[in-house]
């Protein structure tokens, strides 16, 4: 079975970092991308950035631009999101989703999901 | 950027019943990249529906959609209880991918 499997919550105060791990499992993780995507509290889906399994190449969001970092350890089958200078609007539940290898994680829809994971910037 | 407009914002429904959901797109959007979700309080999303009209693995056949351009339609045949959830349409053909605002289907 396909799965992936978030690190557990986060709380950080305004200005801190975070990294959020998503652990893939049941299928060959250098033949899809990794998205990522956030849903601040009763809010609807934001996509935030996109990382190839097989390349590493990534495409991020363009208010996200130079704080948002994706990366993969092809060893472990793991994609990671770190998020620098935190702000409380950055309080949001953080998805990792399957996506496209290629073409900027384009052309493909988000087939599995991880479970979430809740980050809360707070002072 | 591609902006998705979902209605309505809230379908109140009975069990059994039909619920028509639409996504309008800012500008045209190949079939091929909508993509319809589903959302459970507490639970991540699920993908229902690609290419705009092919369901995905397991998702029963009373899920259904339709549409090209820039109107797509989630059609769900009879409401069974496990249905009431919030839905959102998507496109990843272009960069960014976006997201609709969602439309949530309460029971009535």
């Amino acid at each position: 079975q396909v799965h992936l499997v978030q690190s557990g919550a986060e709380v950080k105060k305004p200005g801190a970092s975070v990294k959020v791990s998503c652990k893939s499992s049941g299928y060959t993780f250098t033949s899809y991308g990794i998205n990522w995507v956030r849903q601040a509290p009763g809010q609807g889906l934001e996509w935030m950035g996109w990382i190839s399994g097989y390349s590493g190449k990534t495409n991020y969001l363009q208010k996200l631009q130079g704080r948002a970092t994706l990366t993969t350890d092809t060893s472990t089958s793991t994609a990671y999101m770190e998020l620098r200078s935190l702000r409380s609007d950055d309080t949001a539940l953080y998805y990792c989703a399957r996506g496209s290898p290629t073409a900027e994680g384009l052309y493909y829809a988000m087939d599995v999901w991880g479970q979430g994971t809740t980050v809360t910037v707070s002072s | 950027e591609i902006v998705l407009t979902q209605s309505p914002g809230t379908l109140s429904l009975s069990p059994g019943e039909r619920a028509t959901l639409s996504c309008r797109a800012s500008q045209s959007v190949s079939s091929t990249y909508l993509a319809w979700y589903q959302q459970k309080p507490g639970q991540a999303p699920r993908l229902l529906i690609y290419g705009a009209s092919s369901r995905a693995t397991g998702i029963p056949d009373r899920f259904s959609g339709s549409g090209s351009g820039t109107d797509f339609t989630l059609t769900i045949s009879r409401l069974e209880p496990e249905d009431f959830a919030v839905f959102y349409c998507q496109q990843h053909g272009s960069s960014p991918q976006t997201f609709g605002q969602g439309t949530k289907v309460e029971i009535k």
